[in-house]
This record gives C-alpha cells, structure tokens and sequence, in this order.
C-alpha cells in the first residue's frame, strides 16, 4: 500500500522559515518524480514545486521562485520542501503528491493528507 | 501563469450526466495532451480521476470520462451517484516547467 505522510507544518510568523517533510513508503521512491502543491482555506490548488526522481531538476511556481526549495533523500524516501521568507499568502494545506510514471508533468497519482502551514503575526 | 477556467458550480440528477469544462490557452490545454482532473471531498486530499487527458487510473470507476478539444477540455461524469458530489479540479501542463490548475467546480447531486 502506497503512502505519503507530510510533516512539520504549524504556525509562524511573517519573514521566518519552515521545513516540511514528506515520508514514502509502498513504492521505489526513487523511480519517481515529486511535487509540492498547495491549498489554500477554502481556496482552489496550486502546484507550486516539483523535483526530478534523482534531484537533477526541480521547478517552482513563480509565487515561490526564490523563496522556497525542494530536495528529497532517496535512501531514506524522504522529500523536503524548505520554506523562508514566509508571508500571509503562503498560509495552506501543502501536500505532496506523486507523478503517475508516465511523465512527470501528467498529473499526481497519489497524494499525502497534506499539512497546514499557518503565516500570522 | 493564469489559472484554467472551470464553472464554479455544476448539478444534477442520479443516474443524468453532468459535464464539467476546463478553459486554457494554446499556450497549455492546446498544446499539450497533460491535462488531469481530480476529485476532492472537503478535508480530504485531491484524487486523481482522469490523467492525460483521458485515461483512467485503476479503481476510478467508468463513469468518469475525459476529452479535449482545441484549448477546452472536459471531464464527463455519467450515471450520476450521490457519492460523487465532491470538487472537481482539471490541470494542465503550461509549458516551461510549469503546471496550473482550474479555479475548482463545485459538483452537487439533487
């Protein structure tokens, strides 16, 4: 059975720095590419970082370029997102999510339950 | 990177079909056969319905359908059932490295 579980949300304040985590298990972590997408209270999804099954690439959506940094340790089938700079907007649900295997950009196939991330003075 | 438009709400009755549309641009939808929808439970994450525009995962029943045409594509639900009243969201591929999502649609059951 596939599972992603996230970590180390909570509530912080504007300007400071978060590390998230998402643990894998169920599958070979390291044949599959991950990205970061986020949700906003009450608000739609945003995609907003992906990281190649290997490291060698990652993307960030221009709400983020800059500021926020993926990576991932495939022997222990862990990926990371690093948050600085945090601001009100950046306040979600941040889940991470699998690519399908059948290209990276065709969709997330499987989600964690996601972890909230609080910005507020 | 604009987000992809979808109607706010959509409705209807068990066992009627109900479609859901997804407007981008030749810039992603056009261009690209990557568009997915997923469906979300409030206080549940997103699950993947549809993936490259029409292909289903295992599990997801078929009544759940996809296409495209020009810069719009489409998910179908048919056969309508109380346990699909839920969020739709559709994603799409835009081109340099970048992936974006519709605003949601909300899909209720009568």
């Amino acid at each position: 059975q596939m599972h992603l579980v996230e970590s180390g949300g909570g509530v912080v304040q504007p300007g400071t720095s978060l590390r998230l985590s998402c643990a894998a298990s169920g599958f070979t972590f390291d044949n599959y590419g991950m990205h970061w997408v986020r949700q906003a209270p009450g608000k739609g999804l945003e995609w907003v970082a992906v990281i190649w099954h290997d490291g060698s690439n990652k993307y960030y959506a221009d709400s983020v370029k800059g500021r926020f940094t993926t990576s991932r340790d495939n022997s222990k089938k862990i990926l990371f997102l690093q948050l600085n700079s945090l601001r009100a907007e950046d306040t979600a649900v941040y889940y991470c999510a699998r690519d399908p295997g059948e290209g990276i950009w065709n969709g997330f196939s499987h989600w964690g339950q996601g972890t909230l991330v609080t910005v507020s003075s | 990177q604009s987000a992809l438009t979808q109607p706010p709400s959509a409705s209807g009755s068990p066992g009627q079909s109900v479609t859901i549309s997804c407007t981008g641009t030749s810039d992603d939808v056009g261009s690209f056969n990557y568009v997915s929808w997923y469906q979300q439970i409030p206080g549940t994450a997103p699950k993947l319905m549809i993936y490259e525009v029409t292909k289903r995962p295992s599990g997801v029943p078929d009544r759940f359908s996809g296409s495209k045409s020009g810069n719009t594509a489409s998910l179908t639900v048919s056969g309508l059932q109380a346990e699909d009243e839920a969020d739709y969201y559709c994603n799409s591929y835009a081109g340099r490295n970048n992936l974006v999502f519709g605003g949601g649609t909300k899909l209720t059951v009568l």
